[in-house]
């Protein structure tokens, strides 16, 4: 079945861009909607924002000003960018398949956690 | 603040039943039939439970059901087992933008008793 690895570096430092992938195995990267979700330790999950298989994109509002997202179909992979991370950016980031608005977030990956800080 | 409202935690004892609420608006629970569950067990990731306000995906046993009222979406779950014991969240297509986007609930803490 589908299975998702995300991968980056586990440190950043302030005010520098924060890079993720997200490597899909099992199953095609087209057709489907891409997102990544983040927990901070102890507290909810929050919607960062997702990419179709086209390039089109979604962000979460509090977060758009900061994030591109991009999508690699070749690689069955695809990305995610945070600019400008403060301490508030550490988190576990995770990403996530869906098939529409419909449907829900079905496939997660394992999540990989990013630390920000100097 | 979460965009949705759900109860910190909630409590019941094997067999029982219990339910927790996901309170939104208009903009989001109340307008669109694209509410999603989620369990989540310590360290590790969410599992989908519940999509489109009452659907279960393939899998997730049938003790696990979805609800909506105006701008209230509930999730019940019925003859309490121990593996139960999880944080929920509930999120929501939301219009409440200029573009759409997903917000997710706080969370409630099950404790099985």
């Amino acid at each position: 079945q589908v299975q998702l690895q995300e991968s980056g570096p586990g440190l950043v430092k302030p005010s520098e861009t924060l890079s993720l992938t997200c490597t899909v195995s099992g199953g095609s990267i087209s057709s489907y909607y891409w997102s990544w979700i983040r927990q901070p330790a102890g507290k909810g999950l929050e919607w960062i924002g997702r990419i179709y298989t086209s390039g089109s994109t979604n962000y979460n509002p509090s977060l758009k000003s900061r994030v591109t997202m991009s999508v690699d179909t070749s690689k069955n992979q695809f990305s995610l960018k945070l600019s400008s991370v403060t301490a508030a950016d550490t988190a576990v980031y995770y990403c996530a398949r869906s098939l529409s608005w419909s449907y829900g977030m079905d496939v997660w990956g394992q999540g990989t956690t990013v630390t920000v800080s100097s | 603040q979460s965009a949705l409202t759900q109860p910190a935690s909630v409590s019941g004892s094997p067999g029982q039943s219990i339910t927790i609420s996901c309170t939104g608006t208009s903009s989001d629970v109340g307008g669109y039939n694209y509410v999603s569950w989620y369990q989540q067990h310590p360290g590790k990731a969410p599992k989908l439970m519940i999509y489109d306000v009452s659907n279960r995906p393939s899998g997730v046993s049938n003790r696990f059901s979805g609800s909506k009222s105006g701008n209230t979406a509930s999730l019940t779950i019925s003859g309490l087992q121990a593996e139960d014991e999880a944080d929920y969240y509930c999120s929501s297509y939301t219009s409440s933008s200029t573009l759409p986007y997903v917000v997710f609930g706080g969370g409630t803490k099950l404790t099985v008793l």
